[in-house]
């Protein structure tokens, strides 16, 4: 049973690159979030989706795209990476709704040059 | 709106310690969940509890219990007789109908031999 996996686990870009992160989910899990953690700020939302092709702003949504065609899919795309996007990136699915228990993937640590 | 504080930011014990990270929340709805996620070294969250708003039992779970207190809005978190495994980052979080998980910023646990 895979769960939820993320790749790549380690990512390094150049400033202005557009680079793509995958998150996989085996569990057919309806909601799928994608939060940054830095240092000092805990983990903060980016995006989530309720459903494929249902997606909503989190907390720091800026300079980010996400899209859902696919129930087991929520890839999280930086058009143009700024180096303030350094951060490690983690998905997270539940199945029912927002109160849910979230089950998280293991991360991608992505460092912006 | 909602909000979730750690008292602690870090927190040093030596073995066998009991110690109790402290989190405080803020909110209008009558109806949420409370969450406790760890975060060992490795990098990984690991979901640890979840309880509603309706539900202030206290829970034990082997060394590690919970004390929700709604009248002071409150749901600390023990560990009885601390071992070094313990050491990881702790968050508190919070979630409500129509609200995604609100991460509290974190408490730094070392635990030492």
């Amino acid at each position: 049973d895979a769960g939820i996996t993320q790749s790549p686990r380690y990512k390094i870009t150049e400033t202005g690159r557009q680079v793509t992160l995958m998150c996989h989910q085996t569990w057919s899990h309806s909601y799928m979030f994608w939060y940054r953690q830095d240092l000092g700020h805990g983990l903060r939302l980016i995006y989530y989706s309720a459903a494929a092709d249902i997606t909503d702003k989190g907390e720091v949504p800026d300079g980010y795209v996400v899209s859902r065609s696919k129930t087991e899919n929520f890839p999280l795309t930086l058009e143009s990476a700024t180096r303030s996007q350094t951060s490690v990136y983690f998905c997270a699915s539940t199945p029912l709704d927002l109160t849910d228990t979230q089950y998280f993937g293991p991360g991608t640590r992505l460092t912006v040059l | 709106a909602q909000k979730v504080t750690q008292v602690q930011t870090e927190i040093s014990v030596v073995e066998k310690e009991d110690v109790t990270l402290d989190c405080v929340y803020e909110t209008r709805d009558t109806t949420y969940y409370l969450f406790w996620y760890k975060q060992p070294p490795s990098g990984e969250l690991v979901f640890l509890i979840r309880r509603n708003s309706f539900d202030e039992q206290n829970e034990i779970s082997g060394r590690y219990s919970w004390n929700f207190q709604k009248s002071t809005s409150s749901f600390n978190f023990t560990i009885t007789a601390s071992q070094v495994v313990d050491s990881a980052v702790y968050f508190c979080a919070l979630s409500s109908a129509g609200y995604a998980l609100n991460f509290g910023k974190g408490t730094s646990l070392l635990v030492t031999p």
